[in-house]
């Protein structure tokens, strides 16, 4: 079964300090994978997405990810975070062929960011 | 404005009432799917729907069911709520297969 792990539950930083949350899948097969973000009370909002081509993605807010197949890894960056990036973070895959409508998501990594 | 609406965002209800949370599209998106939201397990997937009179079950449907008779709308129905229904919910819909949700403010259910 497919499954994503976000290893970082909790990540505090310090403005303008870059970013990198972790984000594995076990999936074989061809995958689209996600981040999203959940602002304290907010539902979640689009962050980027891969489907295929150049595995460095640009998203918005300054976000990047880069999807590395031979590790099954989807990592999301940012060079300088802002107080405004305290929030959630998701990671979501979702696996081609029969099951395509499924997306899993991780557990989630929270971030706080200290002014 | 394109959106998925949620119905009602709070709900306080005692176990074994019937409950509808009511989800509306209006993007002509052809899927929807129902996820729960519980701390340190993210957002598990309840139910799905790929287009009207075509569901199929997410990770966790026990104690819910879902219909699908027109496209924009995908209810979640709890016949008998428990205590472990208690929640936050989230409806979300998808132009195509694969192509990430757009998700509705969540509606916030506790059963007691």
């Amino acid at each position: 079964a497919q499954s994503v792990s976000q290893h970082n539950h909790h990540v505090i930083l310090s403005e303008a300090a870059s970013l990198e949350l972790g984000c594995n899948y076990s999936y074989g097969g061809t995958v689209n994978l996600f981040w999203y973000v959940q602002y304290p009370g907010q539902h979640l909002q689009l962050l980027l997405k891969y489907f295929s081509g150049d595995p460095l993605v640009k998203g918005i807010k300054g976000f990047e990810a880069e999807f590395i197949k031979s590790k099954f890894s989807f990592n999301l960056r940012k060079p300088s975070v802002q107080w405004s990036d305290t929030a959630e973070y998701f990671c979501a895959v979702n696996a081609g062929g029969s099951s395509a409508s499924k997306i899993i998501f991780g557990s989630g990594t929270r971030l706080s960011i200290r002014p | 404005e394109a959106q998925v609406t949620q119905n009602p965002r709070y709900l306080i209800t005692v176990t074994g009432k019937k409950l509808t949370v009511t989800c509306s599209q209006n993007m002509n998106h052809e899927y929807m799917s129902w996820y729960r939201q519980d701390p340190g397990l993210g957002l598990r997937q309840i139910y799905y729907s790929m287009n009207v009179e075509v569901t199929d079950k997410g990770d966790v449907p026990e104690g819910y069911k879902v219909s699908r008779k027109e496209k924009r709308n995908f209810p979640l129905i709890l016949e008998s709520p428990s205590p472990n229904q208690t929640s936050l919910y989230f409806c979300a819909s998808s132009l195509m297969e694969g192509y990430g949700y757009t998700f509705g403010s969540g509606t916030r259910l506790t059963v007691v």
